[in-house]
């Protein structure tokens, strides 16, 4: 039982550059979450997905697109990297409303 | 819309002297509160939650919080703390509507240190 997975763990993109943060748990969970941490902001959610097919916005959306795959799959995507969005990603999925979170994506953008 | 405030950036505490960090939320139903804890470079645990009943929650690590409705606020305590407590502290909030659960409003932290 491994809970919340992301991949990768650490990476470096340029200014403009587009690439896929991979989620999964294996808890059978049905609600899914991103959330960013930025030093002195705590964490702020991007997007959630409360069961398979449904995805919505959380506070900061833009500049993010998300997929759920399927029930244990919950991918954010970034079309346009932008040093703004240098930051560590969070993943978490949730069985009632208590929440497991993932180790965390490192994100730089130069 | 909901937020959560913690008042406090930073807090020196010394080993085995008592802890106390606030928390204040602001959330329009039921609020379900939660604490987590991170160390530098980590992911975050889960200290303790309140989701209904008894007001006063015990946690891991000897941590309670005790949830005050009339004054909006979910305080952690712990009576004696160690240098390994030295961390960052989040507390967050958080709902459940029909179609599953919200996702959380965290405070911007506390980081805690302990002195010798």
């Amino acid at each position: 039982n491994a809970g919340v997975t992301q991949t990768p763990k650490f990476q470096v993109l340029k200014t403009g550059q587009s690439m896929t943060l991979q989620c999964a748990q294996d808890m059978n969970h049905n609600s899914m979450y991103w959330y960013r941490q930025d030093p002195g902001m705590g964490l702020r959610l991007i997007y959630y997905s409360a069961s398979e097919g449904t995805t919505d916005k959380g506070e900061v959306p833009n500049g993010y697109n998300v997929s759920r795959l399927n029930k244990r799959e919950f991918s954010l995507r970034l079309e346009s990297a932008a040093p703004s969005q240098t930051s560590v990603y969070f993943c978490a999925s949730s069985w009632y409303n208590e929440q497991f979170f993932g180790p965390g994506t490192r994100l730089t953008v130069l | 819309a909901q937020s959560v405030t913690q008042p406090d950036i930073h807090i020196t505490v010394s080993e085995g002297a008592s802890l106390e960090l606030r928390c204040n939320y602001s959330y329009g139903a039921t609020p379900y509160l939660f604490w987590y804890v991170q160390s530098p470079g980590q992911g975050l645990q889960l200290l303790l939650k309140y989701f209904s009943g008894d007001t006063l929650v015990q946690g891991i690590k000897g941590f309670e919080a005790e949830f005050k409705r009339s004054q909006s606020s979910f305080n952690l305590r712990k009576p004696s703390v160690h240098w390994s407590d030295a961390a960052e502290y989040f507390c967050a909030v958080g709902g459940y509507s029909g179609g599953g659960a919200d996702g959380l409003t965290f405070g911007k932290g506390t980081h805690l240190i302990i002195q010798p």
